[in-house]
């Protein structure tokens, strides 16, 4: 069965430090590898993606994902966090050679980020 | 144009009661869809339309639930004799098919209390 995993319920990182959210996933094929962010009341907000080429993806607000084939992840990093990056964070991924009559995006439960001033 | 934008952003209603959401998707955004989501999951889709053309719906969707887009611009989701269980965030995102990244924008969602 086609699944993503993010196995931390919630992560904490002080201020100014790296952070590491992980994502594993499952499915068959190439996959489209996807994060999103989600504010509290808000909807979700693309960051990046993965579809092919270089395995380290930069995104929207310092944050960028290193696609490793061999272990199935892709696991969202950013350098040095901020207090305003404290939200939830989804993993996503699709199966390009799913039907596109059957498009839907297979998520992660989400992970909370708490940045630590 | 900026976004996906939905309306209402917040609904409360009594439990039988009919409800009705729309969205706005992103101009020339050809595909809109529809998804739910409960506090601590991500989103379980729903429905999707190819301009006006609702081309699938998820068994999640009952018959209380129906969805259009009759110009294939705006669409709009009603829920029919709401349940308790309807309570959550509902969520209408757009593409463009042109896009060979097949990425999707989210709408900030419009939370519904059935009470």
């Amino acid at each position: 069965a086609q699944s993503v995993a993010q196995p931390e319920d919630q992560v904490n990182v002080a201020e100014g430090n790296p952070l590491t959210v992980k994502c594993t996933y499952s499915v068959s094929g190439n996959p489209y590898l996807f994060w999103y962010v989600q504010y509290p009341n808000r909807g979700l907000q693309f960051l990046l993606k993965y579809i092919t080429g270089d395995n380290l993806v930069k995104g929207s607000y310092g944050f960028e994902a290193e696609f490793n084939k061999s272990q199935t992840s892709f696991h969202l990093k950013k350098p040095s966090a901020l207090v305003s990056d404290s939200a939830l964070y989804f993993c996503a991924v699709r199966d390009p050679g799913a039907m596109d009559s059957n498009y839907q995006l297979i998520w992660g439960a989400g992970t909370k980020l708490i940045i630590k001033p | 144009d900026t976004g996906v934008s939905q309306d209402p952003r917040h609904k409360i209603t009594k439990r039988g009661q009919n409800v009705t959401f729309r969205c706005d998707p992103i101009s020339e955004h050809n595909r809109l869809y529809w998804y739910r989501q409960t506090l601590g999951q991500g989103p379980e889709f729903l429905t999707y339309f190819q301009n006006e053309a609702q081309l699938e719906k998820s068994r999640l969707l009952s018959d209380r639930f129906s969805a259009e887009r009759p110009k294939g611009s705006f669409s709009t989701l009603e829920i029919q004799r709401t349940e308790q269980g309807d309570s959550a965030m509902y969520l209408c995102a757009s593409r463009f098919t042109g896009d060979s990244g097949n990425t999707i924008y989210f709408g900030e969602g419009s939370w519904l209390t059935v009470v």
